[in-house]
């Protein structure tokens, strides 16, 4: 089955300890990005990576970092997780223009 | 720079009647626009993919139009029914020509149908 899966789905961190969210696809996509989605501000997009070793910022990338070591995998990092990323995220990969979503992660940073 | 705007945050219809949604943009000349269904909490669902040069599009009951003049596309789901509750997304690229291109989203209209 096509899919994208992102780990973990729920997580609760405390300000400034690293962490990671995963993203992997199984469709051999070139195009993957990540989104996060806040109410009344709608679908924005962190990052994008056109290709393996390919990465560029989209319209919010402050205080994140992403990885693309191998062509499925799409690890969104943050350094020093703030309250104002609290958010939901959303990883996508993207052929022929249509994306194709995972599941989504909500984050929640205290 | 870019501005895209679905006509109203919510909007409730009766069942069995057809839903008209409208995504309006500015500041832009999109290749292609796509229409998504987000359920709450899920990531959103790919609909449909119209192109400049496509003036409607069709699946099932689903019909999309896209009017490049207006700078206009409409999104009809006709014989609504409650299942088709959901929010839907505008989404337009960002790159002429491009199959990779990035996308912008609308902020989405949420959609009620009741019985």
């Amino acid at each position: 089955e096509a899919q994208v899966t992102q780990n973990p789905r729920y997580l609760i961190t405390v300000t400034g300890k690293k962490l990671t969210v995963t993203c992997s696809q199984n469709m051999n996509h070139e195009y993957m990005s990540w989104y996060r989605q806040d109410p009344g501000l709608g679908l924005r997009q962190i990052y994008y990576s056109m290709n393996v070793e390919v990465t560029d910022k989209g319209d919010v990338p402050e205080g994140y970092k992403v990885s693309r070591k191998e062509k499925r995998n799409f690890p969104l990092i943050l350094e020093s997780p703030s309250p104002n990323q609290t958010s939901l995220y959303f990883c996508a990969s993207s052929w022929a223009g249509e994306a194709f979503f995972g599941q989504g992660t909500r984050l929640t940073v205290v | 720079s870019q501005k895209i705007e679905q006509n109203s945050e919510a909007l409730n219809i009766q069942e069995g009647k057809t839903a008209t949604l409208t995504c309006n943009y500015t500041n832009y000349s999109p290749a292609y626009l796509q229409w998504y269904r987000q359920d709450p909490g899920r990531g959103p669902v790919f609909l449909l993919l119209i192109r400049e040069n496509e003036k409607e599009k069709r699946k099932e009951r689903l019909k999309v139009t896209f009017d490049t003049t207006l700078k206009q596309s409409l999104f009809h789901i006709t014989a609504s029914q409650p299942a088709d509750s959901a929010t839907y997304l505008c989404a337009l690229d960002s790159v002429r020509g491009s199959t990779l291109g990035r996308l912008y989203f609308g902020r989405g209209t949420q959609l009620t149908v009741w019985p």
